[in-house]
């Protein structure tokens, strides 16, 4: 089946760093990515990885392992802003290019 | 200059009513989506369409009935609601066949069936 894995809930403090994991099992695929919600808003994108390593852009960076079915979305010199769900995706390999979405991991940044 | 729209944004309604949510998108993409997001905030596919051509049709009662008059635009009409379709609609749309392949959301349509 097809299964994506987030952690629910984390917490962490302005101006720190925090590492969001997602494990996936899926029957293909074809990229990874990630987006952030913030309440009551649409998803928008912040990443998208398809081969190994990380990807970095300004203080976001991801990491893809295809062997391990593994990502982390790294979040550095945290702010009050990053308060938000962040929601991991794969894309299925195959013409209709379905996104198989995880349940989202919210953040809360505090003071 | 908005890039994917949706209207309504809020859509309150009685059970066994039938409602439309309209969307529709200027950037140009070949491809366009209905998603359900649920209070438990799981993001759920339901249909796509590319190029007006329906490519994704997930276990959706037959209630739900996209239609894509063309590609900029893509509506959901829904029939004899029921309380389990509350939730919040999200339209989006994506290019072809660019490598990322991004998708780009609306503002959603929060619908509560009373």
């Amino acid at each position: 089946g097809q299964n994506i894995d987030q952690p629910t809930e984390m917490t962490a403090t302005e101006g720190a760093i925090v590492q969001i994991n997602c494990t996936y099992q899926t029957s293909g695929f074809n990229g990874l990515f990630w987006y952030q919600q913030h309440a009551g808003e649409a998803p928008t994108f912040l990443s998208y990885n398809v081969l190994d390593g990380l990807e970095e852009k300004g203080r976001f960076s991801s990491f893809l392992s295809r062997s391990k079915g593994y990502s982390y979305l790294l979040l550095k010199e945290l702010q009050m802003k990053d308060s938000a769900s962040y929601l991991c995706a794969v894309r299925d390999s195959g013409n209709n290019r379905k996104l198989i979405w995880g349940l989202g991991t919210s953040l809360a940044v505090n003071p | 200059d908005t890039a994917v729209s949706q209207t309504p944004k809020y859509l309150v309604t009685q059970m066994g009513n039938d409602k439309s949510i309209k969307c529709e998108q200027n950037l140009g993409h070949d491809t366009m989506y209905w998603y359900k997001q649920d209070s438990k905030k799981f993001l759920k596919i339901m249909f796509s369409y590319n190029n007006k051509e329906l490519i994704i049709n997930e276990t959706v009662p037959n209630r739900f009935s996209p239609k894509s008059p063309d590609k900029a635009h893509l509506n959901l009409h829904i029939n004899s609601l029921e309380l389990g379709d509350s939730a919040v609609y999200f339209c989006a749309s994506s290019p072809q066949p660019l490598n990322t392949d991004t998708q780009y959301f609306g503002p959603g349509t929060r619908l509560t069936v009373l």
